[in-house]
C-alpha cells in the first residue's frame, strides 16, 4: 500500500526553530512537495524535493532522502502566523499522495 | 493574475438535496483538480482532468457524484443526492500539467458543503 507519516501536532515557541518529519512508502516516486494550509484556507505551496538533500528558501528549508523515504520542514525564526498546518505529499506514479497534515501550534 | 476560483464558499443543505460546486482554474492551466478535505486530513482526489478528458475518476463515488470540465477549462462537481458524510469542504485545483512532471498544485479557498 501506499502510505505517509506525518505527526498530528507540534508545539514551539515564537522565535525557535522546529523540524516536521515526514516518512513515506510508495510504490513510486517522482517527487515531494510540502504545503502550508492555515485553518479555513487552502493549502499553499511551500517547496518541491525531487532530488537528495537540502533545499532553503528563506526561513523555510525542505530536506529530502530518497534511500530512507524521509523529509523533512525546517521553519525558522518562528511568527506568530507560521501557526498552521503542514501537508507532506508525495508524487508516486503520477498521483499526489497526502498525508494528513501536521497542526503547528506556536506560543508566545 | 487571478487564482484558482471557486463558488459557492459555503453551502449548507438538507439530505437528499442536490448540490453543486464550480471551479475557474488559472488562466493556462490543462490540469484541474477537485478534492475532499475533512477536518484533520489530507486532500483526498475526486477527480482529475487534463483538459476536458476525465484521466483519474477512481475515488469518485459516481452513484452519487458527477463532474465535467466542457471546453476544458472550468468545470463542475454535482452531488445528488447528498448524504450527511458529505458534510466537508471540496477543493478545486490547478496545474500546468500532470503531477509528474513536479508542477506545482494551486488550490482554490474551497467550498465548505454542510449537509443537514
Amino acid at each position: 500500500g501506499q502510505n505517509i507519516d506525518q505527526p498530528t501536532e507540534m508545539t514551539a515557541t515564537e522565535g525557535a526553530i522546529v523540524q516536521i518529519n515526514c516518512t513515506y512508502q510508495t510504490s513510486g516516486f517522482n517527487g515531494l512537495f510540502w504545503y502550508q494550509q492555515h485553518a479555513g484556507e487552502a493549502p499553499t505551496f511551500l517547496s518541491y524535493n525531487v532530488l537528495d538533500g537540502l533545499e532553503e528558501k528563506g526561513r523555510f528549508s525542505s530536506f529530502l532522502s530518497r534511500s530512507k523515504g524521509y523529509s523533512y520542514l525546517l521553519l525558522k525564526e518562528l511568527q506568530m502566523k507560521d501557526s498552521a498546518s503542514y501537508l507532506c505529499a508525495v508524487n508516486s506514479n503520477y498521483q499526489l499522495i497526502w498525508g494528513a497534515g501536521t497542526k503547528l501550534i506556536i506560543k508566545p | 493574475e487571478a487564482g484558482v476560483v471557486q463558488s459557492p464558499r459555503y453551502k449548507i443543505i438538507e439530505k437528499k438535496q442536490p448540490v453543486a460546486f464550480w471551479c475557474n482554474p488559472i488562466s493556462g492551466h490543462n490540469t484541474l483538480y477537485w478534492y475532499l478535505q475533512n477536518l484533520g486530513q489530507g486532500p483526498e482526489l475526486l477527480i482529475r482532468y487534463e483538459n476536458e478528458e476525465a484521466v483519474d475518476d477512481s475515488q469518485l463515488p459516481k452513484d452519487r457524484f458527477s463532474a465535467e470540465r466542457l471546453k476544458g477549462v472550468d468545470s463542475t462537481l454535482k452531488i445528488q443526492p447528498a448524504e450527511l458524510g458529505d458534510s466537508a469542504v471540496y477543493l478545486c485545483a490547478s496545474s500546468l500539467g500532470p503531477p509528474g512532471s513536479g508542477n506545482t498544485i494551486y488550490f482554490g479557498e474551497g467550498s465548505w458543503l454542510t449537509v443537514v
